[in-house]
């Protein structure tokens, strides 16, 4: 199985910050690597796909890059709203197998 | 517009079975796989099982395999997962989740999710 590890597990930051947030595969996993954004007893939303392309309707303070083994999701400018756990994932083969997960709180 | 409405969760004991559904609606049901993903209390997100559109191949988690079984109604959008010999680890919030026709396949539609909570 791939084994994806995030980091930081947690991550304090201010309403205007930049932040970055770091995904590495066991293996090459090509650009299969996704991100989604988790609030509070809701479900998963996503946010970037195949590592750099923005989903419909999310903000462009949202961007992913990186490829093969190593991978970044940034904001460029935290809103309130994007305090949350994000979390990435391969879909680079089965079994699809999630980060887990950076919890991103107001400081 | 998409929507996936999860059903079937509820408390039992382990060794017990207990059959989730899932009821899809607002897209083309038979052209997109649908998964399973859980996610046990204060913990991350587990992908549990997957089936395609024809329903012909299914995947599994080594955790499930065995035990849980993924199959769909087409007839009636419905996707769902049969969960035999329930262990207290199975307690989660169980999501339903669509494949998007977006390369790589992320999970583009999510239901709201139903809780399965397996205790003595």
């Amino acid at each position: 199985d791939i084994q994806m590890t995030q980091s930081p597990s947690s991550l304090s930051a201010s309403v205007g910050d930049r932040v970055t947030i770091t995904c590495r595969s066991s293996q090459n996993i090509d650009t299969y690597l996704n991100w989604y954004q988790q609030k509070p007893g809701k479900a998963p939303k996503l946010l970037i796909y195949a590592a750099s392309n923005l989903y419909s309707g999310v903000p462009s303070r949202f961007s992913g890059s990186g490829s093969g083994t190593d991978f970044t999701l940034i904001i460029s400018s935290l809103h309130p709203e994007d305090f949350a756990t994000y979390y990435c994932q391969q879909s680079f083969s089965a079994p699809i197998t999630f980060g887990q997960g950076t919890r991103l709180e107001i400081k | 517009e998409v929507q996936l409405l999860e059903s079937g969760g509820g408390f039992v004991q382990p060794g017990e079975s207990l059959r989730l559904s899932c009821a899809a609606s607002g897209f083309t049901f038979t052209s997109y796989a649908m998964n399973w993903v859980r996610q046990a209390p204060g913990k991350g997100l587990e992908w549990v099982s997957a089936v395609s559109g024809s329903g012909s191949s299914t995947y599994y988690a080594d955790s499930v395999k065995g035990r849980f079984t993924i199959s769909r109604d087409n007839s009636k959008n419905t996707v769902y997962l049969q969960m035999d010999s329930l262990r207290a680890d199975d307690t989660a919030v169980y999501y339903c989740a669509k494949d998007s026709p977006l390369v790589v396949a992320p999970f583009d539609w999510w239901g709201q999710g139903t809780l399965v909570a397996v205790s003595s």
